[in-house]
């Protein structure tokens, strides 16, 4: 069991720059996350995915899309990016309410 | 709605002392509690959780919480703090009537004096 899988690990953009974050997960979980963190504000919820063909927003959605392809994999998109989406962002599953499990984030720098 | 709030960003204990990170919480319906430990350059781990069960819920590497509805309260403790216990600790509440989402506090980051 992988558990949750994230890709990139690193990544730099520069601003304006479009690119992609990946994530599978190989629990049979039903529910998918992407989160953000920033210092001093926890992780805030961008979008998250209730079940394989469902997609919601969550708290912070302005500047990202989200696809769930397939029960498994959930990826998170930056169709022009912005310095202010600097951060690290955690892919994250579960079954109903409860216990998430955690990728190990992608970092990302833009310039 | 609910709500998390973590009190104090930072806590400084020395190795042997207790650990307290307090955690109070705000929810329209019966909550579900978590803890999650973030170690650095990872990402978050489960380390104990209510779900309407026992008050007091054991976890992992010794820590310990107790729920109290009167004081909307989830505080986390340890009796004796280790090195290894450095990490940045938050508090998570989601409803138990089937919704998706968690909200998670700002966190809170343990020092550990030798």
């Amino acid at each position: 069991n992988a558990g949750v899988t994230q890709t990139p690990k690193f990544q730099v953009l520069k601003t304006g720059q479009s690119m992609t974050l990946q994530c599978a997960q190989d629990m049979n979980h039903n529910s998918m996350y992407w989160y953000r963190q920033d210092p001093g504000m926890g992780l805030r919820l961008i979008y998250y995915s209730a079940s394989e063909g469902t997609t919601d927003k969550g708290e912070v959605p302005n500047g990202y899309n989200v696809s769930r392809l397939n029960k498994r994999e959930f990826s998170l998109r930056l169709e022009s990016a912005a310095p202010s989406q600097t951060s690290v962002y955690f892919c994250a599953s579960r079954t109903m309410v409860d216990t998430q499990y955690f990728g190990p984030g992608t970092r990302l720098t833009v310039l | 709605a609910q709500s998390v709030t973590q009190l104090g960003s930072h806590v400084s204990v020395s190795e042997g002392a207790l650990v307290l990170l307090r955690c109070n919480y705000s929810s329209s319906v019966p909550p579900y509690l978590f803890w999650y430990v973030q170690y650095p350059n990872q990402g978050l781990q489960l380390l104990l959780k209510y779900t309407s069960a026992a008050t007091l819920v054991k976890g992992i590497n010794g820590f310990e919480a107790e729920f109290k509805k009167s004081e909307t309260s989830f505080h986390l403790t340890k009796p004796s703090a280790h090195m290894s216990d450095a990490a940045e600790y938050f508090c998570a509440v989601s409803g138990n009537t089937g919704g998706f989402k968690t909200i998670f506090g700002a966190g809170t980051r343990l020092f550990v004096k030798a």
